[in-house]
């Protein structure tokens, strides 16, 4: 079956150009996740969905940062403004539905700002 | 929030058994703790979760202690192929804030 994947793989932009990734997760999956992953580091987490609706938004790095999912499905994590310290991997997971269940993630994409 | 902290690196001889271990001082009454594989240039990948006591299943065991604070990965018998990044996973319970620890990389050795 269908994983959870995002478009697009790569991303390179200039600074201060605004950016969108894109995260469609596995059918049926209620719950949704960005994560954000610097070159060597590890995963910071940046919000996370119940259906359509984000409870705490308050892991998103600054104002810059924007999320929304539709349809209980496909998400868009947007970037304004973006700088250099932007880069990473953005990855995005999916869940059957919250609280402990096995998150799937997908094979992220990779944003770079020159 | 359950903060969590793992070894940076291991190293092991194919055949090993691995065990790596996280720890969470904070974790709340309903957290549970899972354990993540990632693979250069790929997601995270799930590979065991517990609450309580033990866990096996056919990749890996989870130990954890009765007061919660730690948790062991063990990996019997380690393979070439199980090079990667290892990261524990604590929910933040009623926060909605998932907390991956900093990862341990483990290099398996020929």
């Amino acid at each position: 079956g269908a994983g959870v994947s995002q478009s697009p793989s790569n991303k390179v932009t200039e600074k201060g150009k605004d950016v969108e990734l894109r995260c469609d997760p596995i059918s049926g999956h209620t719950a949704l996740y960005w994560y954000r992953q610097s070159l060597g580091q590890g995963l910071e987490f940046l919000i996370y969905f119940q259906g359509n609706s984000a409870p705490d938004k308050s892991g998103l790095p600054s104002d810059r940062f924007s999320a929304e999912r539709t349809g209980g499905s496909v998400s868009t994590l947007t970037i304004q403004r973006t700088q250099q310290e932007d880069s990473a991997v953005y990855l995005c997971a999916s869940s059957l539905r919250q609280s402990v269940d096995t998150q799937y993630f997908g094979p992220g994409t990779r944003l770079t700002v020159l | 929030l359950a903060k969590t902290t793992q070894p940076i690196s291991m190293d092991s001889y194919e055949g090993q058994e691995v065990n790596i271990t996280c720890s969470h001082n904070n974790i709340a009454t309903n957290d549970y703790i899972t354990w993540y594989q990632q693979f250069p240039s790929q997601g995270p990948r799930f590979i065991i979760q517990g609450y309580k006591t033990k866990v096996t299943n056919e990749v890996a065991s989870l130990f954890i202690p009765a007061d919660r604070k730690s948790s062991t990965l063990s990996l019997p018998r380690v393979s070439l192929s199980d090079t990667a990044v290892y990261y524990c996973l604590v929910q933040a319970s009623g926060t909605y804030k998932y907390i991956f620890g900093t990862g341990t990389r483990l290099k398996v050795l020929a």
